[in-house]
């Protein structure tokens, strides 16, 4: 079983629509939470890190469900530019991040 | 930012090579690490580095090894080179439970 699993999509969205999606992870020990985002033929960059009460940054909502070993980011007023893939990354209080396989966005005019 | 830098974005190599790649980054990071990315796996931890001359095995250490002999730069070896190896190589430096900042990438052909 992969330590943390994501839906691979594509999300195929128009502009101005709202898209979440979310992200499940195995070890209940899990103790740091992460969105990067991976533009195509390019280095995965942080988008945000994801705290136990929920964060906002601008047009992105991440949340975290502990009891249910999943977190979520939640996409609003989406832009063309939103067009990449995410990925899911968890820290399980061990020396190393583990990562999803990433979600697919692509937002259409 | 930090910034790191991988040595080719592009390599082709033949079954058998000895393959060097090659990482350095800027911002005085403790821990750099090298990962390799293939279609619906995710990112893969092979080796890491939490020092001058420290190593740890990653995930899937088999057919790799690393070098680390300055702070700034942290060099990936396929010792022989198989086709199975044919993959996207990611350095990157940073935290564990931290951000870590990538590197551009090499992509690898093993022929």
């Amino acid at each position: 079983r992969k330590e943390v699993e994501q839906d691979p999509g594509p999300f195929n969205v128009p502009e101005g629509a709202t898209v979440a999606f979310n992200c499940t992870y195995s070890n209940s020990a899990s103790q740091s939470f992460f969105w990067y985002r991976q533009d195509c033929r390019k280095e995965p960059k942080l988008l945000m890190s994801v705290y136990s009460s929920g964060n906002e940054d601008g047009r992105f909502t991440a949340q975290l469900n502990r009891a249910s070993q999943y977190i979520s980011l939640l996409i609003r007023d989406s832009k063309l530019s939103d067009s990449a893939t995410y990925l899911c990354v968890v820290n399980d209080g061990d020396y190393k991040l583990s990562f999803g396989a990433g979600t697919t966005v692509t937002v259409r005019a | 930012d930090v910034k790191v830098t991988q040595s080719s974005r592009y390599l082709v190599k033949r079954t058998g090579e000895k393959v060097f790649l090659e990482c350095v980054q800027d911002m005085d990071h403790e821990n750099m690490f090298w990962y390799r990315q293939d279609p619906g796996l995710g990112l893969r931890l092979i080796y890491f580095s939490y020092d001058v001359k420290m190593k740890e095995k990653g995930d899937i250490p088999e057919g790799y090894s690393v070098s680390r002999e300055k702070k700034e730069r942290f060099s990936l070896i396929l010792e022989s080179a198989s086709t199975n190896q044919t993959s996207m190589y990611l350095c990157a430096a940073g935290g564990y439970t931290d951000t870590q900042y990538f590197g551009p990438g090499t992509r690898l052909t093993v022929l």
